[in-house]
This record gives C-alpha cells, structure tokens and sequence, in this order.
C-alpha cells in the first residue's frame, strides 16, 4: 500500500533555509503536492511537481524530486516567522479517484 | 473566484448520533473530495465525488456516507458516531481534465468532537 513518510519536527533560525524532506513508497505516483496547515485551519496548496521533473522552483520554494529513491524535500529560502505550520507532502495515484495519500505532517518552528 | 467553503465550523455531538457536514466547491470544480484528520495525523480519504456519484472510497465503513448535489455541492453523513470519529474533517475540490493537474483544493474544514 502507499506510505508516505516525514519526520515530525523542524526548527530554523528566520533567515535561514528550511528543509522538508519526504519518502514514498509507490512509484506509480503522477504528481507530488507539499501542503501547508497552520494552526486550526484547512490546507493551503503550496507547490507541486509532476513525477518526471527533477526540481520545480517557486519564488521561495524549490521542489526536489528523486523518483529512483521516491525521496521528495521542499526547501524554504530565507524562512519567515509566518511560515511556521505543519507541511505535509502527498502524492497523487491514478486510481480512478486520483485521491491524496499524505505523509503525518512536519512541523515547522521558526525561531526569531 | 470564490474558494472551497465549509459548514459548520465546530460541532459537538454524543456517541451513537449522526452528523451532516457541508461542502461547497470552488466556483467550476465539479469534483468533490472528503478527508478525515484525526489529531496529528496526515488527512485520510474517505471518498470521492464526481457528477453526483461516488467516484471512489478509502477504507471507512459504510456509516460514512455521502452525497454530491446537482450544483456540485455535498454531504458527508456519519451514523452511529464514535469517540474515533472526532477530526477535522476537511473537503477538497478539484477539476478533471482541466489539463494541469487534478489539484485538489482544500476548505477550512469541520471540527467534529464526539463526547
């Protein structure tokens, strides 16, 4: 079946780069989407990438892809305060309902 | 272009009740999907909604059912509650064939807490 997996926590200086990083186990994946939820809300879309790209970059976000070891990380230049929040990674599985399987969630502290 | 709407946002309820949750899609999504997010877990499917049909399940029994309206709006209905049924239940919408991605776009989501 799909795992996805993340470590739990993080924590950066502001100013710093962040980076999230991510496993997955089904290579039949499409696409692949990084999520942001901060506290008591739902899921913001930040990026995402298509399997057979390597990087995607995004303003601050930069995207990296290594389909051979299903190994995803979204790198945050420059981290803020505000981008405290739980990021979640998810891939995309053509299974008919093209559903989300998402990974426990890393969550971001930024310390000032 | 008005974004993925939900109601309401909190709800209490004792075991055994039912609940109804409410969706509204994204202005030209014609897909809806439901996940479950227990407290500090990933969100979990539990199905999808295409033109008024399901369009495919995760692995929740049959008390979870849905429903998806002419206007693409839906329903999630829970019978028999559970204490496990406490999470924020979170609604997606997306768009098929649109030629990009079938990006799901997230609401608030629903508080539910089963006493």
């Amino acid at each position: 079946g799909e795992d996805v997996e993340q470590s739990l926590f993080l924590s950066v200086r502001e100013g710093d780069s962040s980076v999230i990083n991510c496993t997955y186990t089904d290579s039949s994946s499409t696409y692949l989407y990084w999520y942001k939820q901060e506290p008591g809300a739902g899921l913001q879309l930040l990026t995402y990438i298509f399997s057979n790209m390597d990087m995607k970059q995004d303003q601050r976000l930069t995207v990296l892809l290594n389909k051979k070891d299903k190994h995803l990380s979204l790198r945050i230049a420059d981290t803020q305060t505000g981008d405290s929040a739980i990021y979640f990674c998810a891939e995309s599985i053509p299974t008919g309902a093209n559903n989300l399987f998402f990974g426990t969630g890393t969550r971001l502290t930024v310390i000032p | 272009e008005t974004g993925v709407t939900q109601s309401p946002t909190h709800l209490i309820k004792t075991r055994g009740q039912q609940v109804t949750l409410r969706c509204s899609s994204q202005s030209g999504h014609n897909t809806v999907s439901w996940y479950q997010q227990a407290l500090g877990q990933g969100p979990q499917f539990i199905f999808q909604y295409y033109r008024e049909e399901e369009n495919g399940r995760g692995n929740f029994p049959p008390r979870f059912s849905g429903l998806q309206f002419p206007n693409y709006s839906s329903e999630l209905n829970v019978n028999a509650l559970e204490l496990d049924d406490s999470a924020l239940y979170l609604c997606a919408s997306s768009s098929p064939g649109t030629g990009i991605t079938d990006t799901q776009y997230f609401g608030p989501g629903t508080r539910l807490t089963v006493l």
